[in-house]
């Protein structure tokens, strides 16, 4: 059965401290694997897709990659406002359904 | 507001009352998905429309759950004869097309308690 865990479950940074978020996935054909932010009570908010071993992806402060096992969420001298929940789920071959990891809560704090 | 919509925002019930969760999606979105969340874990997929067709449910849902999503807009969630096990925020998100690109627009969610 496909599976996402994410790690670690949560972490705090001060400002301008890199860092990075690990999702590692056991999928029967990867489609794509993908990135979101989820703020507190509001739904998940899509940022990257990744659909093959070497591939990056950049945004701001926040740069995805993808090996064959897993993703790495980089995040380049955060500021508070990047404290949110960073979900990373997988499109598997037969399905057409998104699976989810449960996730890293992070905090950056000035 | 051309976002993903769901009413209501919050419900609170009693153990054993039906509740009804509805999700407006983007307009020419002809996937829509529901998902649950829990406190600390990530959404957990329930079940899923391309237009009015419902293409799959969860294995983990019971049967007193069920969805439709008649021509093939709006969709609605029910539960029946709710279950304490059952509060959680249940998630609606729609996407145009195949969802290869990953690229679901979720909505702020349906927060339900029961007490």
């Amino acid at each position: 059965e496909d599976q996402v865990t994410q790690s670690p479950e949560a972490l705090r940074l001060q400002e301008g401290e890199s860092s990075s978020l690990n999702c590692s996935y056991t999928v029967s054909g990867l489609r794509g694997l993908f990135w979101y932010r989820q703020d507190p009570g509001k739904g998940p908010e899509f940022l990257f897709t990744l659909y093959s071993a070497g591939e990056e992806k950049e945004k701001e402060r926040l740069k995805a990659t993808l090996t064959k096992k897993e993703s790495f969420l980089h995040i380049t001298a955060p500021k508070p406002e990047d404290s949110a929940t960073y979900l990373c789920a997988v499109l598997s071959g037969g399905y057409n359904k998104l699976i989810f990891g449960a996730g890293t809560r992070l905090a950056v704090h000035p | 507001d051309t976002g993903v919509s769901q009413n209501p925002r919050h419900k609170i019930t009693k153990r054993g009352q039906n509740v009804t969760f509805r999700c407006d999606p983007i307009s020419e979105h002809n996937r829509l998905y529901w998902y649950r969340q829990t406190l600390g874990q990530g959404p957990e997929f329930l079940t899923y429309f391309q237009n009015e067709a419902q293409l799959e449910k969860s294995r983990l849902l019971s049967d007193r759950f069920s969805a439709e999503r008649p021509k093939g807009s709006f969709s609605t969630l029910e539960i029946q004869r709710t279950e304490q096990g059952d509060s959680a925020m249940y998630l609606c998100a729609s996407i145009r097309g195949n969802p290869n690109t990953g690229e679901l627009f979720f909505g702020e969610g349906s927060r339900l308690t029961v007490l």
